[in-house]
């Protein structure tokens, strides 16, 4: 069993929609919860980062975090074209930089 | 303007040969990494640097080799060793408060003829 599980998708919804991406994880000691955005053939975008369970909103973005049941989402309100690309969660269990990846989920959002 | 460069953004390479990625920062970061994307897996830590003149392995760094010699500089060689290097290769930093928080250059995608 992989450390951190992502629904690699794709998943394609209409522009203006809800997207809801999701990651579980077996590693009870992961503090540290990052989404990253990446374009197709570019490095990717740190979009949030967040430490330990909770809410985190930035804009149209919502992180969410439940350690209890090792699930991490991020919501993604009135979604554009120009969200389209591949999602990546990453978490840690300290401030190491050593992180473990999730495969990555690709939206596209039809206009 | 601040930023990860990485060179060349295309990179190609007989069997047997080594080769020398490139990445370079001007955000004044201490840490560094180099990671390795293949389709449909997410990113593989491959080496990292906290500071100058140190570096630890990362997950998959047979056949890798890497120095630290600048705090800006954090070239990664591929060496023949490695039994599969065609890759998406990507650079990273971020600040020593805040390992975790991660910064991406534009990567170098490494193709084994």
């Amino acid at each position: 069993q992989k450390e951190v599980e992502q629904d690699p998708g794709p998943l394609s919804v209409p522009e203006g929609a809800i997207v809801s991406l999701n990651c579980t994880y077996s590693n009870s000691a992961f503090q540290y919860f990052m989404w990253y955005r990446q374009y197709s053939r570019k490095g990717p975008e740190l979009l949030m980062y967040t430490y330990s369970s909770g809410n985190k909103e930035d804009g149209r973005f919502t992180a969410q975090v439940d350690k209890s049941s090792k699930y991490i989402s991020l919501f993604i309100r009135d979604s554009q074209p120009s969200d389209s690309a591949t999602y990546l969660c990453a978490m840690g269990p300290g401030n190491t930089g050593k992180l473990i990846f999730g495969q990555g989920t690709t939206l596209q959002v039809k206009p | 303007d601040g930023g990860i460069t990485q060179s060349p953004k295309y990179l190609f390479r007989k069997e047997g040969q080594n080769v020398t990625l490139s990445c370079e920062q001007n955000l004044n970061h201490d840490a560094m990494y180099w990671y390795r994307q293949d389709p449909g897996q997410g990113l593989r830590l491959i080496y990292y640097s906290q500071i100058v003149n140190d570096f630890q392995k990362g997950d998959i760094a047979e056949g890798y080799s890497v120095s630290r010699e600048k705090k800006e500089s954090f070239p990664l060689t591929v060496t023949s060793a490695q039994k599969n290097p065609t890759a998406f290769y990507l650079c990273a930093s971020s600040l020593a408060d805040s390992y975790n928080e991660q910064f991406f250059g534009p990567g170098t995608r490494l193709t084994v003829l």
